[in-house]
């Protein structure tokens, strides 16, 4: 099945700095590749996704970026803010099947 | 309101009574989804659905049974509880390929 990895499982960064998280997958036939955000005490929720006819989606302060042929996709933030702690998810996704999240990241912004 | 209900929240019971916790979604979503979610190990797949009366197993689905006999709501059945099922319980649904809804969660306490 698939295989789903997240680096770095946990990354402090001071408050204004950048974020990177890195998810590399195994299924070669993936075609959605989104970011969950997790805050404590609630469901995932979607913040950035692309497709993979895209290299890059930017969305205000967070951005991915996705390279197929190595079959990574990573999650930039930039001008971290405290808020922005939480636990993020990869979930690469090939319409449904053998779907499976990333580990989490858990990103801590201190202030 | 576009949402994914879950009931109940939270639940305690104790071994082999049987139990259901209910998943509902309004956004007419094909794909329905449960998963467990447990300290370290991120949130795994137990069952889901493409679509009305066709279910599949995930990652985790011993001790789970599931059914989707409407569109909208895929329950999750667990007939004789154990405490290795005690857990933090995500139902989702999405279109096909696309982003996930996530419920609010159930937490299951199983003595």
């Amino acid at each position: 099945g698939e295989n789903v990895e997240q680096h770095p499982s946990t990354l402090s960064v001071q408050e204004g700095d950048s974020a990177v998280i890195k998810c590399t997958y195994s299924d070669s036939a993936s075609n959605y590749f989104p970011w969950y955000k997790q805050e404590l005490g609630k469901g995932p929720q979607l913040i950035i996704d692309i497709r993979s006819n895209v290299g890059e989606k930017k969305d205000q302060r967070i951005a991915v970026t996705l390279n197929k042929t190595a079959k990574h996709f990573s999650l930039h933030i930039t001008e971290t803010q405290p808020e922005d702690s939480a636990v993020y998810f990869c979930a690469p996704d090939n319409y449904g099947q053998n779907f499976v999240f990333g580990p989490g990241t858990r990103l801590s912004v201190l202030p | 309101e576009a949402q994914v209900t879950q009931n109940p929240r939270y639940l305690i019971t104790v071994t082999g009574k049987k139990l259901t916790v209910t998943c509902s979604q309004n956004m007419n979503h094909e794909y329905m989804s449960w998963y467990r979610q447990d300290p370290g190990l991120g949130l795994r797949q137990i069952y889901y659905s493409m679509n009305v009366e066709v279910t599949d197993k995930g990652d985790v689905p011993e001790g789970y049974k599931v059914s989707r006999k409407e569109k909208r709501n895929f329950p999750l059945i667990l007939e004789s509880p154990s405490p290795n099922q005690t857990s933090l319980y995500f139902c989702a649904s999405s279109l096909v390929g696309d982003e996930q809804f996530f419920g609010p969660g159930t937490r299951l306490t199983v003595l």
